[in-house]
């Protein structure tokens, strides 16, 4: 079946410097790909997300491009800041599946000022 | 404004009491979904429901209840066979059209 593998954390950085948290998916049709986060405490929010091959999704710094050819979907950003401490989730959709979300574990970021 | 919005956000059940958690959506999305999410780990399915009166078993249904009379409306109860309860519940929604899931901002049960 489908599945998300991120990188296992805690990533800890300090403020400035460039982030990625890597997740690498198997699925059987053309999934859409989704980043959330979940500051301390609080809900997911839609982070970012792409819907095809090559696609690159990007919102506040952060940013993360479809690649199907090594069925990645990597999280960047060039200069993080303390607030960007959270845990950060890759998920993928397939439309066969009614748009169910398989998660990642999730990765826990922390940036020290 | 627009959102889902969850309550209470924080609860407390004593050992055998059922508790229901309420979910509400103005965002006029088609489906709703309840995950539940333990400290330092990932999400998992409770339940789902793609149209009103209608809902699936997600992953870990055991010792969970569903109602979707209405479209904004999919309220959660954890009953007292659901042995280990205490955790962090979250509500979402998805337009019918879209394919992307939009969060509540969760609730907190705990069983003292």
């Amino acid at each position: 079946g489908d599945s998300v593998t991120q990188m296992e954390g805690p990533v800890t950085l300090s403020e400035e410097a460039f982030l990625t948290i890597n997740c690498t998916y198997t699925a059987t049709g053309y999934p859409s790909l989704f980043w959330y986060v979940q500051y301390p405490g609080e809900g997911l929010q839609l982070l970012l997300k792409a819907t095809k091959a090559d696609d690159k999704g990007s919102n506040k710094g952060f940013e993360a491009t479809y690649r199907k050819e090594t069925t990645s979907f990597h999280l960047e950003k060039g200069s993080v800041q303390v607030s960007d401490s959270a845990v950060y989730f890759c998920a993928l959709s397939e439309t066969d599946s009614n748009y169910q979300l398989i998660w990642g574990a999730g990765t826990k970021l922390i940036i020290k000022p | 404004d627009g959102g889902i919005t969850q309550s209470p956000k924080y609860l407390f059940r004593k050992e055998g009491q059922n508790v229901t958690l309420s979910c509400e959506q103005n965002l006029n999305h088609d489906a709703m979904y309840w995950y539940r999410q333990d400290p330092g780990q990932g999400l998992r399915l409770i339940y789902y429901s793609q149209i009103v009166n209608d809902f699936q078993k997600g992953d870990i249904a055991e010792g969970y209840s569903v109602s979707r009379e209405k479209k904004e409306s999919f309220p959660l109860t954890v009953t007292s066979a659901q042995k280990n309860p205490t955790a962090f519940y979250l509500c979402a929604s998805r337009s019918g059209a879209g394919n992307t899931i939009y969060f509540g901002e969760g609730s907190w049960l705990t069983v003292v």
